[in-house]
């Protein structure tokens, strides 16, 4: 069974921050992770994902996210945000098995001048 | 190229109407995915096709939702006899496969039943 845990629905920060969205995964087998971004009425992007090559993984944006398999995780960070990050994201998890995606329920992240 | 494309992009139906919603997923991806967003409830996963093989249909809510896939391309979702708990976002992704292939999703059809 895999399962996906996404901290606090909404984040909110101020334009040139540090950005921090929280995942944490349940998977028995090692997984595949995946960070989508959605803005207002259209569909997922993907902006990173992490497939065993390297824990540390860099995506678009500027956004990049760590694997820690002893915690679990696999935040996504940025440095500093900028008002076009404003926006859903959602972690997903895909390991043995069929291989279906899972999704968290989403992060909504407001970015404040 | 073109991307997952779905129509259409909304529909307002009466309770106890049928509807189809439709997916033209990227040429050449042979998995097939419908999922259905609810506002604050994430992303609900409904059916997928690999070709046009659906191997699990556990995610469908009840017996009114029905998928096809034909010619490993074009995905059409049934509803049928609306409820207005039916109304949501239902967003189509295809992959190249299973496992570590990123989801390229539609812009999604929002259906509401009145």
């Amino acid at each position: 069974a895999q399962s996906v845990t996404q901290l606090g629905s909404h984040v909110s920060v101020s334009e040139g921050a540090l950005v921090l969205l929280r995942c944490n995964y349940s998977s028995s087998v090692p997984p595949y992770l995946f960070w989508y971004v959605q803005y207002p009425n259209q569909g997922l992007q993907l902006l990173l994902k992490y497939t065993s090559a390297a824990t540390l993984v860099k995506g678009i944006n500027g956004f990049e996210a760590e694997f820690k398999k002893s915690e679990t995780s696999f935040h996504l960070t940025k440095p500093s945000a900028h008002m076009s990050d404003a926006a859903e994201y959602f972690c997903a998890v895909s390991s043995g098995g069929s291989y279906i995606p899972t999704f968290g329920r989403g992060t909504s992240l407001i970015v404040h001048p | 190229g073109a991307g997952v494309s779905q129509s259409p992009s909304n529909k307002v139906t009466e309770k106890g109407k049928d509807v189809e919603l439709r997916c033209d997923p990227i040429s050449g991806h042979t998995a097939l995915y419908w999922y259905r967003q609810s506002l604050g409830q994430g992303l609900e996963f409904l059916i997928y096709f690999q070709g046009n093989s659906a191997p699990d249909k556990s995610g469908l809510p009840s017996d009114r939702f029905s998928a096809e896939r034909t010619g490993g391309s074009v995905s059409t979702l049934t509803i049928q006899r609306t409820q207005q708990e039916d109304s949501a976002v239902y967003l189509c992704a295809s992959s190249f496969g299973m496992g570590g292939y990123e989801q390229y999703f539609g812009p999604g059809t929002r259906l509401t039943v009145t």
